[in-house]
């Protein structure tokens, strides 16, 4: 089966823009999570979202906001975009409980803002 | 933030060596898995260890788990040179937390 896939898989942006990727889960998956990954911080976690709804949050300011289609199909958006915010965005989609199974990632989005 | 952390930070080895990469959690968990990156790519999941596990086996995988002291250890036995990659453990409870990772070389 179709593993997840997100889109773009390079985007550059300058300062102040905003950007939206795309993630499309496994079919039959319908939890999405978000992690934005950077050399110096790690992976951090930014939302999970479960039938179009927002279960966690991670600490990321307001600029960072998601959501969830009726088709598991998830979009994160970054406004005001900041030189900061260049990084690797990896989505990662599951069984409703990724107690047995774990997280299938996509490739990621490589976000570079100049 | 950040749930787990990997020791060591990084790892390099030769092809045949055993690695193990150590990792310590701060809160209760639900279970507690192993990924591997390559480089600039998405992540694997390797294994997941449940929190009323001790060890688990998967080909030349080893994972056991101590929840008395939040740590777990994989081990990769007979290394290979594309066992080249990061190693994260990350923890579930409520959400996924990972960690910072161990970054090992096997040479050839």
């Amino acid at each position: 089966k179709a593993g997840v896939t997100q889109t773009p898989r390079y985007l550059i942006k300058t300062r102040g823009q905003q950007v939206t990727l795309s993630c499309s889960p496994i079919s039959g998956h319908r939890s999405v999570s978000w992690y934005q990954q950077t050399p110096g911080q790690g992976l951090q976690f930014l939302f999970e979202y479960f039938s179009e709804t927002q279960r966690n949050k991670g600490n990321f300011p307001g600029r960072f906001s998601g959501r969830q289609f009726s088709n598991s199909r998830s979009e994160m958006n970054v406004s005001t975009l900041e030189l900061g915010d260049s990084a690797l965005y990896l989505c990662a989609s599951s069984l409703p409980s990724s107690s047995n199974y774990g997280y299938t990632f996509g490739s990621g989005t490589r976000l570079t803002v100049v | 933030s950040q749930q787990g952390e990997e020791d060591p930070q990084a790892l390099s080895i030769q092809e045949g060596e055993n690695a193990t990469m150590n990792c310590s959690y701060k809160t209760s968990i639900n279970n507690l898995q192993w990924y591997r990156q390559n480089s600039g790519r998405g992540l694997v999941h390797l294994i997941l260890i449940r929190s009323n596990e001790r060890e688990k086996h998967s080909g030349r995988l080893r994972v056991t788990l101590d929840t008395s002291k939040k740590s777990s250890s994989l081990l990769i036995t007979a290394s290979r040179a594309a066992d080249t990659a990061s190693y994260f453990c990350a923890t579930d409870l409520n959400d996924m937390r990972f960690g910072a990772g161990t970054r090992l070389t096997v040479k050839p």
